[in-house]
């Protein structure tokens, strides 16, 4: 089955407490990406990655980081997090370019709260 | 910079009704425009996706509609029932890194 998946799905953790997100897709997605949902706020894309070891920042990258080493993982990194990164956060994956395929496939979210 | 509306931010109707959902984009040099639906606490599912170069896309009881020159998008349910209930959330591609631009969402209310 086609998806994109997420680990952990839920994480309570204090701050300062270094934390990786997983992020995998079985599609061969060139462009992955990462989003945070907020109350309010919607939903704003946090990093972008257009293909292994090409990744760049989006609307909010503050205080985090990601890495791109292979071709279907996508992880996000909170190396010390703070109370204001506690949200609802979504990695999504599609084909690359503008073609007709560019549809995104969202993973099924990670709700962390940093106490 | 690329804003996306959704109106109204709330809808309540009765089952049975046929319903339309309004989405607006200020730059209309999109790649495409999907909509989704979000259940309360979950993901994001996929509903439909329209290139910039279609004008409408169709999926069972849903009908979207693009009109990229004047920055406009709805979604058109038919028949409405209660699992329909959810919120709606429209994005637009574009851009150099084919983010995709959300709107707020509008919270679907379908009564039995």
């Amino acid at each position: 089955e086609a998806q994109v998946t997420q680990n952990p799905r839920y994480l309570i953790t204090v701050t300062g407490k270094k934390l990786t997100v997983t992020c995998s897709q079985n599609m061969n997605h060139e462009y992955m990406s990462w989003y945070r949902q907020d109350p309010g706020l919607g939903l704003r894309q946090i990093y972008y990655s257009m293909n292994v070891e090409v990744t760049d920042k989006g609307d909010v990258p503050e205080g985090y980081k990601v890495s791109r080493k292979e071709k279907r993982n996508f992880p996000l990194i909170l190396e010390s997090p703070s109370p204001n990164q506690t949200s609802l956060y979504f990695c999504a994956s599609s084909t690359h370019g503008r073609g007709i395929y560019n549809e995104q496939f969202f993973g099924p979210g990670t709700r962390l709260t940093v106490l | 910079k690329q804003e996306v509306t959704q109106i109204p931010a709330a809808l309540s109707v009765p089952e049975g009704e046929n319903l339309v959902l309004n989405c607006s984009f200020t730059d209309s040099a999109i790649y495409n425009l999907q909509w989704f639906r979000q259940d309360p606490g979950k993901g994001l599912t996929s509903l439909l996706l329209i290139q910039s170069s279609q004008r409408e896309q169709t999926s069972g009881r849903l009908n979207a509609s693009l009109d990229k020159s004047s920055g406009r998008s709805t979604l058109y349910i038919a028949a409405s029932q209660p699992g329909d209930s959810a919120t709606y959330l429209c994005a637009v591609s574009g851009g150099s890194n084919y983010k995709l631009t959300f709107g707020k969402g509008t919270l679907l209310t379908v009564n039995p």
